[in-house]
């Protein structure tokens, strides 16, 4: 099972959006409505922020949003904020029955 | 308050065995599954395993199968994850996390660090 494709970084400014990308294939991403994103500050446990492709949780931000086209889901965040700057990750539910992450992103607000 | 707790950071020997922990809290444990997750350092996320407590029904990935063992205490609502004979690449944060529904993970444990060095 390999990793899913996400870009090594992003960046974009304060109040600008951002598009992070998550490909995979029809046997993860593709085949099914299970993709959940996660971020990640330095040094601290990954938190929920989108899951089933589109759902956020309570608490999160509207700021973040979900979506899916075929093999590859993306993550969007608008409005950028500094406190924003994170590793995010996404993951996908397999045909295999297991669950894999992308290699993750950094994002860098300038 | 929903809340997973792991057990401390170890430091061991190449060869060692290890086990460590995920006590889980404020809800039915045997009704959710456990995940756990490796970060190398410097890198991402990378998926180990899960375990439903409520029977051990265990999946692995592939590139962890057959290099730690997932296992479950209902009975005390704790999970483990464990080693037989360390290696110095298992160096790592572990954490492990309760699955809220097929693949969300919605409570993190705060991490557990293990150093394997001679």
């Amino acid at each position: 099972q390999s990793a899913l494709t996400q870009p090594a970084s992003v960046s974009g400014s304060p109040g600008q959006s951002i598009t992070i990308s998550c490909t995979g294939t029809s046997s993860d991403i593709g085949g099914y409505e299970y993709v959940s994103w996660y971020q990640q500050h330095p040094g601290k446990a990954p938190k929920l922020l989108i899951s089933d492709v589109s759902n956020r949780p309570s608490g999160v931000s509207n700021r973040f949003s979900g979506s899916k086209s075929g093999n590859t889901a993306s993550l969007t965040i608008s409005g950028l904020q500094a406190e924003d700057e994170a590793d995010y990750y996404c993951s996908s539910y397999t045909s295999a029955t297991t669950r894999v992450f992308g290699g993750g992103t950094k994002l860098t607000v300038l | 308050e929903v809340q997973l707790v792991q057990s401390g950071a170890e430091v061991k020997k190449p060869g060692e065995s290890l086990k460590i922990s995920c006590k889980g809290s404020g809800y039915n444990f045997i009704h959710y599954w456990i995940g756990w997750v490796r970060q190398m350092p410097g890198k991402g996320l990378e998926w180990m395993g899960i375990i439903y407590p409520g029977d051990s029904d265990t999946r692995y990935s592939p590139s962890f199968q057959g290099q730690v063992t997932i296992s479950a205490d209902k009975s005390i609502t704790t999970a483990y994850l464990q080693w037989s004979s360390l290696k110095a690449s298992d160096t790592a944060m572990y954490y492990c996390a309760r699955y809220r529904a097929t693949n969300v993970m919605d409570v993190w444990g705060q991490g557990t660090t293990v150093t394997v060095s001679s």
